[in-house]
């Protein structure tokens, strides 16, 4: 079956670290991606993991493991403006569709 | 700027009075999407296109329709809007380029609501 599971709330504190776990089982893997939503607005591109390994994107980062269907998500010197939720979505092997997370809504307090 | 765009930003309809949500795109991207999200839920793909190759997903229900007349425009069509079809919807796209990564650029999306 496809599934993707997130925590679904996260509360840190300004100038923290945070990170976001997701975890994952679909029937194929194309690669990971990572979408901020703010409330009421769209999702936009965080960034991508296709291979094992760390990416990083200047306050932001992505690991991933394929062996453990496992990927995170590192926000670095929080700020208020991070206060978002964080989606974790898979695109399957084979075509264009890619599978969403619910997402982890994330609280940065002062 | 390139982008998505969608119209209208709410809609308000009856319940089963038809209604067409829009969507365009500069981005002369290959592949366009719709998504329904509701709240605090995973965005669901109904549906996306392939330049003119339609691919429905399984699991969405036959009230939901769409076309694509060229490359920059995409619409969704509800025949019969129930109470349970008020959500955002969102349109998005992606270049559908050979082994290129597919990221997803969203519109703004449509609050559908239903009386």
């Amino acid at each position: 079956g496809q599934n993707i599971d997130q925590p679904t709330e996260m509360t840190a504190t300004e100038g923290a670290i945070v990170q976001i776990n997701c975890t994952y089982q679909t029937s194929g893997f194309n690669g990971l991606f990572w979408y901020q939503q703010h409330a009421g607005e769209a999702p936009t591109f965080l960034s991508y993991n296709v291979l094992d390994g760390l990416e990083e994107k200047g306050r932001f980062s992505s690991f991933l493991s394929r062996s453990k269907g496992y990927s995170y998500l590192l926000l670095k010197e929080l700020q208020m403006k991070d206060s978002a939720s964080y989606l974790c979505a898979v695109r399957e092997l084979g075509g264009f569709k890619t599978i969403f997370g619910a997402g982890t809504r994330l609280f940065v307090k002062a | 700027d390139a982008m998505v765009i969608q119209n209208p930003r709410y809609q308000v309809t009856q319940f089963g009075k038809p209604v067409t949500l829009s969507c365009s795109q500069t981005l002369n991207h290959n592949v366009m999407y719709w998504y329904q999200q509701k709240s605090s839920q995973a965005p669901k793909l109904l549906f996306h296109y392939y330049d003119k190759d339609f691919n429905n997903e399984a699991d969405t229900p036959d009230n939901f329709q769409s076309r694509r007349p060229n490359t920059s425009f995409c619409f969704l069509d509800i025949r019969s809007p129930g109470l349970g079809d008020a959500a955002m919807y969102l349109c998005a796209t992606s270049s559908g380029g050979a082994g290129g990564l597919e990221t997803q650029y969203f519109g703004p999306g449509t609050r559908l609501l239903v009386l």
